[in-house]
């Protein structure tokens, strides 16, 4: 069954901590792109990934990390230097026109 | 980042009604998307139009590529209760490496 998934679905970790946030595709895409999402908010783009080993910073990168290390996978990695990390993030990758979301992590910070 | 223009924001219309929205750019896109976003799910890609002038249909959904290649619209015929949620247009400049979204379309459906 081919798609995008992201694990787990919610997430709760406490002010201070890092926390990786895990993005799968079996689509065969080489780019992928994480975006953050909040309460009654479009979608921001953090980082994203157009091949294996190389990344680029979107338009609110600072507190986040990635790796790329394998096609099919691109860890986000929210840390303790990122002020408001509670938030909806949603994973995606796309081929040459189309790009394909996945279901989403909804993290919560206290 | 560029953002495109899209309205309405929101929408509150009843069963059975059709639904327009659109997006504008101040930019020409080769590639524009529609997305819905179901609460709190990832959005779902409903057409995706490559051409100008180019008219696409999925079900009652229906998709038009603006002739400038600067807007998009999506249109719902006789809405039903589980066209609610959010709706996404986005557009591609080609070559880009990223999508550009508009900020949604919420859709309120009265029974």
């Amino acid at each position: 069954d081919g798609g995008i998934t992201q694990s787990p679905k919610y997430l709760f970790r406490k002010e201070g901590q890092n926390v990786t946030l895990s993005c799968e595709q079996n689509l065969n895409h080489d780019a992928m792109y994480w975006y953050r999402q909040d309460p009654g908010q479009g979608l921001r783009l953090i980082y994203y990934s157009q091949i294996v080993n190389d990344f680029q910073k979107g338009d609110i990168a600072e507190g986040y990390s990635v790796s790329r290390e394998k096609k099919e996978s691109f860890p986000l990695t929210v840390t303790s230097a990122q002020k408001n990390p509670t938030a909806f993030y949603l994973c995606a990758s796309a081929g040459a026109y189309e790009q394909y979301f996945g279901p989403g992590t909804r993290l919560t910070v206290t | 980042g560029q953002q495109l223009n899209q309205s309405p924001q929101s929408m509150f219309i009843q069963e059975g009604e059709d639904v327009s929205m659109n997006c504008t750019s101040s930019s020409i896109f080769n590639t524009w998307l529609w997305y819905k976003q179901d609460p709190g799910e990832g959005p779902v890609l409903l057409i995706a139009l490559y051409k100008a002038g180019e008219l696409t249909s999925n079900g009652r959904l229906t998709a038009q590529f603006g002739i400038t290649r600067k807007d998009s619209f999506l249109n719902i015929s006789a809405s039903i209760p589980s066209d609610v949620g959010i709706y996404f247009c986005a557009g591609k400049v080609q070559g880009a490496q990223k999508l550009v979204f508009g900020q949604g379309t919420r859709l309120t459906i009265n029974p």
